[in-house]
């Protein structure tokens, strides 16, 4: 069964720093998004993307955030300039259709900001 | 106002036993809802589509009650593996996740 892949499965970086956070999405579905869940918390929607721009984002995806679809496969979250409260997991997501479709989650990467 | 209401839990139940969550929505104009489960510090794994009164697969079964805004999830004969939170997710684009209902399947 396809999935969506997600890498690194943990990142540890130092505040301030850049990271990148790379995903796989199915390879048939056209909507993307990133989700995050801090310990304890719900999963909190970031971002979606269609056609190469973001169709939607919530009050979480400030200017530190944004995403790219470089090539025919992947989909990344850049965080510019991390804070200690970016600590959580991060979640890539796919969808064949959007309204009335089924997400489709990655394994998540954990980001650790020291 | 929330999107869903779920009861938190947990619910303990023994192995064997039949067990049922209840989720309420605001929204009447949701067409479609999701059941996630998530294992601690996993990442939400689709369990059910439920387009229409309802869907059952294998000991699932999905019930969704327009007229009052509910959707329920029936777990039968539940096994150990089957402890995880249960979220009830309407398809109203971006998917909402609140906070599910826990459940921890005893031996």
């Amino acid at each position: 069964e396809p999935e969506v892949t997600q890498t690194p499965s943990h990142q540890v970086t130092q505040m301030g720093q850049e990271v990148i956070l790379r995903c796989v999405p199915i390879s048939n579905h056209l909507y993307f998004y990133w989700y995050r869940q801090i310990l304890g918390q719900k999963v909190e929607f970031l971002v979606s993307f269609y056609n190469n721009e973001i169709s939607e984002k919530s009050e979480i995806f400030d200017d530190q955030f944004s995403v790219e679809r470089p090539d025919g496969s992947n989909f990344t979250l850049k965080i510019r300039s991390t804070k200690l409260e970016d600590s959580a997991m991060y979640f890539c997501a796919s969808s064949v259709g959007t309204q009335n479709s089924p997400l489709h989650f990655g394994n998540g990467t954990r980001l650790t900001v020291t | 106002r929330k999107e869903v209401e779920q009861d938190p839990g947990p619910f303990n139940v023994p192995e064997g036993a039949t067990v049922a969550f209840n989720c309420t929505y605001s929204n009447s104009a949701s067409q479609s809802f999701f059941w996630y489960r998530q294992d601690c510090r996993k990442e939400p794994k689709l369990l059910m589509s439920v387009y229409s009164s309802g869907n059952e697969d294998g000991r699932f079964t999905a019930q969704l009650n327009r007229a009052s805004q509910y959707i329920s999830l029936l777990i039968r004969d539940s096994k150990l593996s089957d402890s995880a939170t249960y979220l009830c997710v309407p398809g109203n684009t971006p998917l909402v996740f609140g906070k599910g209902t826990r459940l921890s399947v005893i031996a």
